[in-house]
């Protein structure tokens, strides 16, 4: 089945910075990649996703790119804002109705 | 539209005792999953409906059942708690064969 790394664990950066989480996956049958931000205490929200024919995807201050012959999909978000800090996962998805998520990213961005 | 609901919001359990979790949603969607998020293991899947009729096996389907009962209602059952399965639950449902998926606001279980 499929199998989704994600990297840091924990993220900490300064108001304004850009953070960036990367994720791999190991089924090449996968196409659909999406992130999720999940505040505490709250369900996980899609935030952005991307689909296999494409490179690239952006949506104001966020921006996924995905690397189908390396495997791997990115979440950048820039000029980070207090309310961005929340635990992000990726995931990845075929056509079997299933996505597998990674185990997330702990995002702080300190005032 | 309410979206996806689940009840209770949060439960206690003795082990060895039984309980239903409830999940709902009036999206009109054809395929409804149970996910266990744990700290440090993201989400994970324990049975997924594709349609109203069917259901599989997840990532995490031991001691776990589950029913889907119409297009809109998919419940998931734990007939004899343990420790082990303390957890939040989350329900999600989804139209196609891949897509977003949409999360209810999940249930907090633990089992003593």
């Amino acid at each position: 089945g499929e199998n989704v790394e994600q990297h840091p664990s924990t993220l900490s950066v300064q108001e304004g910075d850009s953070a960036v989480i990367k994720c791999t996956y190991s089924d090449s049958a996968s196409n659909y990649f999406p992130w999720y931000k999940q505040e505490l205490g709250k369900r996980p929200q899609l935030i952005i996703d991307i689909r296999s024919n494409v490179g690239e995807k952006k949506d104001q201050r966020i921006a996924v790119t995905l690397n189908k012959t390396a495997k791997h999909f990115s979440l950048h978000i820039t000029e980070t804002q207090p309310e961005d800090s929340a635990v992000y996962f990726c995931a990845a998805g075929g056509s079997n109705y299933k996505l597998t998520f990674g185990k997330g990213t702990l995002l702080t961005v300190n005032p | 539209n309410a979206g996806v609901t689940q009840t209770p919001k949060f439960q206690v359990l003795k082990t060895g005792q039984s309980m239903t979790l409830q999940c709902a949603q009036d999206m009109n969607h054809n395929s409804m999953y149970w996910y266990r998020q744990d700290p440090g293991m993201g989400l994970r899947l324990i049975y997924y409906s594709a349609s109203e009729g069917t259901t599989d096996k997840g990532e995490v389907p031991n001691g776990y059942n589950v029913s889907r009962l119409n297009k809109r209602e998919f419940s998931l059952r734990l007939e004899s708690a343990a420790p082990s399965q303390t957890s939040v639950y989350f329900c999600a449902s989804g139209r196609g064969t891949v897509g977003e998926q949409f999360f209810g606001p999940g249930t907090r279980l633990t089992v003593l």
